[in-house]
């Protein structure tokens, strides 16, 4: 059974620092990976996708990378803004099963003025 | 551009008392569909995916069940509502095909269920 982690569990920091967070996940055969945003009593935003076959993606100051083989992914946020404030949240998809989504419990950011 | 649709956003109800949600997606065609529940200290379950009209899979033994009467509506209901699902549910739909995305989910803005 796919189990996802996400450390730390909470991060603060101040703003303009460059931050990194932390999924692993405990079997290698996935589909794709998917980082997400949520923001309080919110529905949850895609920020970024990664294929199984892929190393990395971008989008603006964010960037995901997996390596799959280790079961690890990391979301680098550079330039943190207090609206980056929000909980962050790493899916992985059954290779076996396009349809069977796992969620890691997810890292809750604040960006300090 | 793709919307999707989530009703109602706040619901309270007593326990016993019937459960129909509803959701609904807008500018795409034969997506797959999906409802989770995100509950206190507990992070997003998976709890039905449909492929298509009146297929569904459930991932979790519950007291939920879930419909799909139309291409692009899903609905999650239950006879009678327990305690135990209180919680924040979300639907999502992805499209089936590599070019369209490669099952990348996309989110709706939920409904907050509190069983009294």
């Amino acid at each position: 059974k796919q189990e996802v982690t996400q450390i730390p569990a909470a991060l603060s920091v101040p703003e303009g620092e460059n931050l990194v967070l932390n999924c692993s996940f405990t079997d290698s055969a996935i589909y794709n990976l998917q980082w997400f945003r949520q923001d309080p009593g919110k529905g949850l935003t895609s920020l970024l996708l990664i294929q199984s076959s892929q190393r990395e993606q971008t989008s603006g100051r964010l960037n995901a990378s997996l390596d799959k083989s280790s079961g690890r992914s990391t979301l680098y946020i550079a330039a943190s803004q207090p609206g980056d404030s929000a909980t962050y949240l790493c899916a992985v998809t059954n290779v076996y099963n396009n349809n069977d989504m796992r969620f890691g419990a997810g890292t809750r950011l604040t960006v300090k003025p | 551009s793709q919307t999707i649709h989530q009703w109602p956003a706040t619901l309270v109800q007593p326990v016993g008392s019937p459960l129909s949600l509803e959701c609904t997606v807008e500018g795409t065609s034969n997506p797959n569909l999906y409802w989770y529940r995100q509950a206190a200290g507990r992070g997003l379950q998976l709890l039905f995916y449909s492929v298509g009209i009146g297929q569904i899979s459930s991932e979790v033994p519950q007291n939920l069940s879930a419909s799909r009467p139309q291409d692009r509506q899903f609905i999650l209901s239950s006879k009678k509502l327990l305690l135990s699902d209180s919680g924040f549910y979300l639907c999502a739909w992805s499209s089936t095909t590599l070019a369209g995305g490669a099952y990348e989910q996309y989110f709706g803005p939920g409904t907050r269920l509190t069983v009294t």
